[in-house]
């Protein structure tokens, strides 16, 4: 398995805290990704960033918002969780992409979010 | 729009016998097709990963096919056990930005009983 963790593993909240969820890897890898995941649904991409100082926006709009000051971390924040934030929450990293090289992905085990 | 279908949505089938996911993509440019395997509660684990130039790729009891002209794929799962019981999730990559952007499928969840 890769090494990239994420924390916590699950996490029920009551609406209108402030939450972080916790992304590591230890791999070195220059980009990292958030996915967002519903029972039975696909993987949608809600952030991502390609190195230190950068994030852009997935094609999911999420009103969470996310920081890569390390190489090896990459935090999600939502500063007023509500119900309809309740999901799956998955971290990835992958290492550039060289000419005719594949683009792997790595996942984290994910954070299962209830906000109640 | 760039699309990945899966079927079937759920499969339910006896340990010891085999069974074939199905894939079928409009993702273009194409760069490559992987599949993976998400256990409950898991992040996704890559099987395997096939290009244009690939048709078929094995990873122990597990081979992924591929037929780039009609844009499909299957993964088939030989002597099955307990322990594939999970979600196989199609996913492709696009040639066509620096990001690779990845197209997900829905995934056919597995069910092996004993």
């Amino acid at each position: 398995e890769a090494d990239i963790y994420q924390t916590p593993r699950y996490l029920v909240i009551g609406t209108g805290k402030k939450i972080t969820l916790e992304c590591s890897q230890t791999m070195g890898h220059d980009k990292m990704y958030w996915y967002q995941q519903d029972p039975g649904m696909e993987l949608h991409l809600i952030h991502y960033s390609y190195g230190v100082n950068s994030t852009e926006k997935g094609d999911l709009s999420s009103e969470s918002t996310v920081s890569r000051i390390r190489t090896e971390h990459f935090p999600l924040t939502l500063e007023s969780a509500r119900p309809s934030h309740t999901s799956q929450y998955l971290c990835a990293s992958s290492i550039r992409r060289l000419a005719g090289t594949y683009n792997e992905q790595f996942f984290g085990p994910g954070t299962r979010l209830t906000v109640l | 729009k760039n699309q990945v279908e899966q079927s079937p949505q759920s499969l339910i089938i006896l340990e010891g016998k085999n069974c074939t996911l199905q894939c079928n993509y409009t993702v273009s440019p194409f760069s490559n097709l992987r599949w993976y395997k998400q256990d409950t509660g898991r992040g996704p684990v890559s099987l395997t990963i096939m290009t244009f130039s690939e048709n078929t790729k094995s990873n122990g009891r597990y081979t992924a096919t591929l037929d780039a002209d009609t844009k499909q794929s299957s993964l088939h799962i030989t002597a099955s056990q307990l322990s594939d019981s999970a979600s196989y999730i199609c996913v492709v990559s696009d040639r066509g930005s620096t990001l690779g952007r990845l197209y997900f499928g829905r995934g056919t969840q597995l069910t092996v009983w004993p």
